[in-house]
């Protein structure tokens, strides 16, 4: 069966840092990966999606960049973290383009 | 008009009571639907998916009608865990791999003893 995994859990990072968040995914090869950052009280934001390895297309400008150097890794980046940029982050695959499946989530504090 | 929309609730409801959600959508050529259930601070999980007219799965029943652009989900004999809110999401990309989702804002649920 498939898995995905995310971590950190939790992270709490002062304004100006940079940040790394990890994906990966087991039991299935070649999926499409999706990073979205989901706002206290709000709706899910699709911000980076990978339909392969080296293919990332953003949703949305901002400060945040993704890779994924592997086919079941899949990771986000910054350079400089803003305030705004607080959320939880999840990361989810999917198999054909239809159903999605969520990991756990990073819930990010940026003070 | 957003391209997904929700009633954000809360829908308080008693136990063992019926209560539907309804979302709409505005590009009519999407072909696929989902509705996730999303517990506080945790990510949200695959309830349900809607390709054609509907889909049931013990008290929980989704339908699409595409004339009006909306699905909905009918949760019947409601129970205390089905507490939690509820994302309806439509496939964008009908034509392509991408497989992209955009999600509704989701329905708050609580059901009260």
């Amino acid at each position: 069966s498939q898995t995905i995994h995310q971590w950190p859990a939790t992270l709490v990072q002062p304004v100006g840092s940079p940040l790394s968040l990890e994906c990966t995914v087991e039991g299935t090869s070649n999926p499409n990966l999706y990073w979205y950052r989901q706002a206290a009280g709000r709706g899910l934001q699709l911000l980076f999606y990978s339909v392969g390895i080296g293919q990332i297309s953003s949703e949305v400008p901002q400060n945040l960049s993704a890779s994924r150097p592997q086919d079941r890794q899949f990771i986000l980046s910054s350079k400089k973290l803003l305030l705004s940029d607080s959320g939880f982050y999840l990361c989810a695959w999917s198999e054909d383009s239809y159903e999605q499946y969520f990991g756990p989530g990073t819930r990010l504090t940026v003070t | 008009r957003k391209e997904v929309e929700q009633d954000p609730g809360p829908f308080n409801v008693p136990e063992g009571a019926t209560v539907a959600f309804n979302c709409t959508y505005s590009n009519s050529a999407s072909q696929s639907f989902f509705w996730y259930r999303q517990d506080c601070r945790k990510e949200p999980k695959l309830l349900m998916s809607v390709y054609s007219s509907g889909n049931e799965d013990g008290r929980f029943t989704a339908q699409l009608n595409r004339a009006s652009q909306y699905i909905s989900l009918l949760i019947r004999d409601s129970k205390l865990s089905d507490s939690a809110t509820y994302l309806c999401a439509v496939n964008i990309d009908a034509a392509g791999n991408t497989g992209k989702l955009i999600f509704g804002q989701g329905t708050t649920l609580q059901v009260k003893p």
